[in-house]
């Protein structure tokens, strides 16, 4: 069955430190890799998309990184700030054998930032 | 701007009746879908649309159904209500059949079933 897992489930660091979260996933044939943040009572909203060739992909203070060898996904966290207190979800797209493309979530990862 | 807006934000319903969840769409998509998002699971697929007359079973479509009479609307609605169907639920659109096109998901709609 393919899964995405993500570590840890949570995590509280200081205020301007950074972070590391980690997506490893089983999905095979893959599209594309993606990192959402949902704050709390919102919807996700895209971070970074990857496709199976691109290896990091950057968005302001937010780092992703790919490695489909290995099927492991990393997103960094530069600088924390306040505003970065959310869940992050990492998200595969399956490639079909026919019809959809199929997406894959993670449980996320819920990041607290304390001043 | 485009948007993707869910109503209503929160309800609650009895068991066994009927609720219909409403997901409007501007950005002129053509894929709609529908989650559900709940503790210790990722969201999972309830529903999807291709487009206008298109609709297709998630893995989580036992007592949910769709219909889609144009490209902005997508309602979600619960047959007969049940407390399992307690949850919250995100509307999403996306545009293009790559996969690989970014979507965009509504605030979602937190359901009570009591």
């Amino acid at each position: 069955k393919n899964q995405v897992e993500q570590s840890p489930q949570s995590l509280i660091i200081l205020e301007g430190k950074n972070c590391t979260l980690q997506c490893n996933y089983t999905v095979s044939p893959f599209s594309n890799l993606r990192w959402y943040k949902q704050d709390t009572g919102r919807g996700p909203v895209s971070l970074t998309i990857m496709t199976f060739s691109e290896n990091t992909k950057s968005n302001g203070r937010y780092t992703a990184t790919l490695d489909a060898d290995t099927k492991q996904s990393s997103l960094h966290i530069t600088a924390s700030q306040l505003s970065d207190s959310a869940s992050y979800i990492c998200v595969v797209s399956e490639i079909p054998t026919s019809g959809t493309y199929k997406y894959i979530f993670g449980t996320g990862t819920r990041l607290k930032v304390l001043a | 701007d485009a948007e993707i807006t869910q109503s209503p934000r929160h309800k609650i319903t009895e068991t066994g009746r009927q609720v219909t969840l409403a997901c409007h769409q501007t950005w002129n998509h053509n894929n709609m879908f529908w989650y559900r998002q709940d503790l210790g699971h990722g969201l999972r697929l309830i529903h999807y649309s291709y487009g206008v007359q298109d609709t297709n079973k998630g893995e989580v479509s036992d007592g949910y159904s769709v219909s889609r009479s144009n490209t902005e609307d997508l309602p979600l609605t619960l047959e007969s209500a049940a407390s399992s169907q307690t949850s919250v639920y995100f509307c999403a659109s996306s545009d293009g059949g790559t996969g690989n096109t970014e979507a965009f998901f509504g605030q979602g709609t937190r359901l009570t079933v009591v």
